[in-house]
């Protein structure tokens, strides 16, 4: 199975500050067919399912704002907040679908400070 | 708009079984790969099983494997989670996901049931 390590477990950012949250796999989660990461973010608030931002590790999903940006290749991934809001307060999930076990990482908390 | 709505969570013994179920519209059902995915309180989230399309492919965790029984009526719009042998350990909301056209993240998911296995 591919683990998804997350860090940090959580953060508190100041208001219009950038939140940054790493991903890593205990794998390549590259695919050499088409040369994409399959990698998504998700985000999900207290009391709701999650919702998705990012796929391909970098492909905005429709109506996310674009403050919200993912990079990386390979097995290191980055989420960034590049202006935190209030209404982003919420847990941070990478998932890995290279293959089954679908894998998810264990979560990022982002808080104001 | 998309919806997907779980139902059949609730108390049950270990050992026991239980049958959630997720009522869907607002795309074409029968096109489109579905999953369950669990959160235990307080914890974080976990893909439990998956199926194709047509029906004809299905996967599973290994924590439920061989307990857990995914199917779908795609003339009902309806998927399904038969669950036995309940544990402990399978208290948890369950998300009900719709996978994403071609691969298998996640782009629409339901408010989740919960299932809280007890004596």
């Amino acid at each position: 199975d591919i683990v998804m390590t997350q860090s940090p477990d959580s953060l508190a950012v100041s208001l219009g500050e950038r939140a940054t949250i790493n991903c890593k796999s205990s794998q390549s989660i590259l695919s050499s067919s088409n040369n994409k990461n399959f990698l998504a973010w998700y985000q999900q608030k207290p009391g709701q399912p999650p919702k998705l931002l990012i796929y391909w590790a970098s492909t905005r999903e429709s109506g996310v704002p674009d403050r919200f940006s993912g990079s990386g290749s390979g097995t290191d991934f980055t989420l960034t907040i590049s202006s935190l809001q209030a209404e982003d307060v919420a847990i941070y999930y990478c998932q890995q679908y290279y293959n089954t076990p679908l894998t998810f990482g264990g979560g990022t908390k982002v808080e104001i400070k | 708009e998309v919806q997907l709505l779980e139902s059949g969570g609730g108390l049950v013994q270990p050992g026991g079984s239980l049958r959630l179920s997720c009522a869907t519209s607002g795309f074409t059902f029968r096109s489109y790969a579905m999953s369950w995915v669990r959160q235990a309180p307080g914890k974080g989230l976990e893909w439990v099983s998956g199926m194709s399309s047509g029906g004809g492919s299905t996967y599973y965790a290994d924590s439920v494997k061989g307990r857990f029984t995914i199917s779908r009526d795609n003339s009902k719009n309806m998927l399904y989670l038969q669950m036995d042998s309940l544990r402990a350990e399978d208290t948890a909301v369950y998300y009900c996901a719709k996978r994403a056209v071609t691969e298998y993240y996640f782009d629409s998911w339901g408010q989740g049931t919960l299932v809280t296995v007890s004596s």
